[in-house]
């Protein structure tokens, strides 16, 4: 059963300590998203990858946040260093060329 | 203290009943449109697609109808179960930008039973 993996589930930590979240793309899926959930803004777009170059990262902060993938199985988005205000559910999403994106369950971050 | 966020836009139908959720999407260049499904706690979840080309497609109690001249979506889930409660959201992807899609705020669906 093929799904998209974030881990961790569940983050809470204290202001200004740098925080990484980890995504497991489908495998052969050339097109990686992350995007932020919270109540005021709904779903954002911070970045997303095509056969792993960054192609748009416009909707993310760049001076503390930064997405890369490494290799074709692992995505990364860190913030350094953190905020209360970046507390959100944070989704990574993939999907296959011009094909829908199928979503991760989600990294829930608290920035305390 | 109050809380503040989206005001998500909320539909409540009787078990059984068909649902209608609707969407307006803004780009006239926007040629591929996705609905997803949100639970509680868990990521948006793939329902339907559809490609500009088509103005209807039907699939398993569910159907969405594009009509691009008013650039409106819809979704409609026929006998609605319990189960259907959660978040729908559409998403579009406007043409020659690759999977970039863009979502809109949601439907909040309740099924009473």
């Amino acid at each position: 059963d093929a799904r998209v993996t974030q881990t961790p589930r569940h983050k809470v930590t204290e202001m200004g300590q740098e925080v990484t979240m980890r995504c497991q793309p489908i495998l052969g899926h050339n097109t990686v998203f992350w995007y932020r959930q919270t109540m005021m803004q709904g779903l954002e777009l911070l970045a997303y990858f095509r056969n792993r170059a960054p192609l748009d990262d416009s909707g993310m902060p760049k001076d503390r946040f930064s997405a890369e993938m490494p290799d074709a199985t692992l995505a990364t988005l860190k913030i350094q260093p953190s905020e209360p205000r970046d507390s959100a559910v944070y989704f990574c999403a993939s999907a296959p060329d011009r094909g829908s994106a199928f979503f991760g369950q989600g990294t829930r971050l608290t920035v305390v | 203290g109050e809380s503040v966020g989206l005001h998500l836009p909320t539909l409540s139908v009787q078990e059984g009943d068909n649902s209608i959720i609707n969407c307006a999407y803004s780009n006239s260049a926007s040629d591929y449109f996705i609905w997803y499904k949100q639970e509680s706690g868990k990521g948006p979840q793939f329902i339907i697609d559809i490609r500009s080309n088509m103005d209807k497609r039907q699939g398993q109690r569910v159907t969405v109808l594009l009509n691009k001249t008013v650039k409106h979506l819809s979704l409609q889930i026929a006998a609605t179960q319990p189960g259907d409660s959660a978040v729908y959201f559409c998403a579009e992807n406007k043409k020659n930008t690759g999977n970039q899609f863009y979502f809109g705020t949601g439907t909040s669906l309740t099924v009473i039973p």
